[in-house]
């Protein structure tokens, strides 16, 4: 059982904006950044935003993540078929000698 | 371009060692902290340990720690996951992946290890 909790599944129509929920505690969340990653199957992860709210370069602004207090949110507006696939919170934590945490994992489907 | 490589998919009887790499390059490969990744089949990420390269200080999940070892070569850029008697349970895919800012930046293509009887 992962420390930080996601939905394990969320949906969307095509240019629907859909938001994946993390949440974690103050060991974690509450003090460290929160980063997000993309699995497609069959492809290694992909870090989709980084520092809460920050996106590497070629990623679209289509994404964007946000924090407060012991909880993160990943949206992802006019959502398109590519984005399907699994999402991944991850944060340091603590308690654990900075060891990196990572959320359940969220199936996103677009329908 | 920044990049890690890890060695080739491995199938092993439940029992045996084994040890797999990632190899890192165009990049300072002692300045950032290289973490390995399990994801068992059908489920979710795991954190299985990091290291940093240039002190070969570690930092190993509970879940795991006494079961695997981390270790890296700093002449050759790599750095390794190996086990010592591998069970079935083992069976997973493991990435490396390299920690800048708190964040996996780059990752390595996978290694699916198998063990099986």
């Amino acid at each position: 059982q992962s420390v930080l909790t996601q939905p394990p599944s969320a949906s969307g129509t095509p240019g629907q904006r859909v938001t994946i929920s993390c949440s974690g505690s103050n060991s974690n969340i509450g003090t460290n950044t929160v980063n997000w990653y993309q699995k497609v199957p069959g492809t290694a992860p992909k870090l989709l935003i980084h520092s809460n709210n920050q996106r590497p370069s070629g990623v679209p602004d289509r994404f964007s993540g946000s924090k407060s207090d012991t909880s993160a949110s990943l949206a992802i507006s006019g959502l398109q078929s590519e984005d399907e696939a699994d999402y991944y919170c991850a944060a340091l934590d603590d308690s654990l000698n900075g060891l990196v945490l990572f959320g359940g994992g969220t199936k996103l489907t677009v329908l | 371009e920044v990049q890690l490589v890890q060695s080739g998919a491995e199938v092993k009887k439940p029992g045996e060692s084994l040890k797999i790499s990632c190899q890192g390059s165009e990049y300072r490969f002692t300045s950032y902290w290289i973490a390995w990744v399990r994801q068992m089949p059908g489920k979710g990420l795991e954190c299985v340990g990091l290291i940093f390269p240039a002190d070969s200080d570690t930092i190993y999940s509970p879940s795991f720690q006494g079961q695997v070892t981390v270790s890296v070569d700093k002449s050759t850029s790599t750095a390794y996951l190996q086990w010592s008697s591998l069970k079935a349970s083992d069976t997973a895919m493991y990435y490396c992946a390299r920690r800048m800012e708190g964040a996996f930046d780059v990752w390595g293509q996978g290694t699916r290890v198998t063990v099986s009887s």
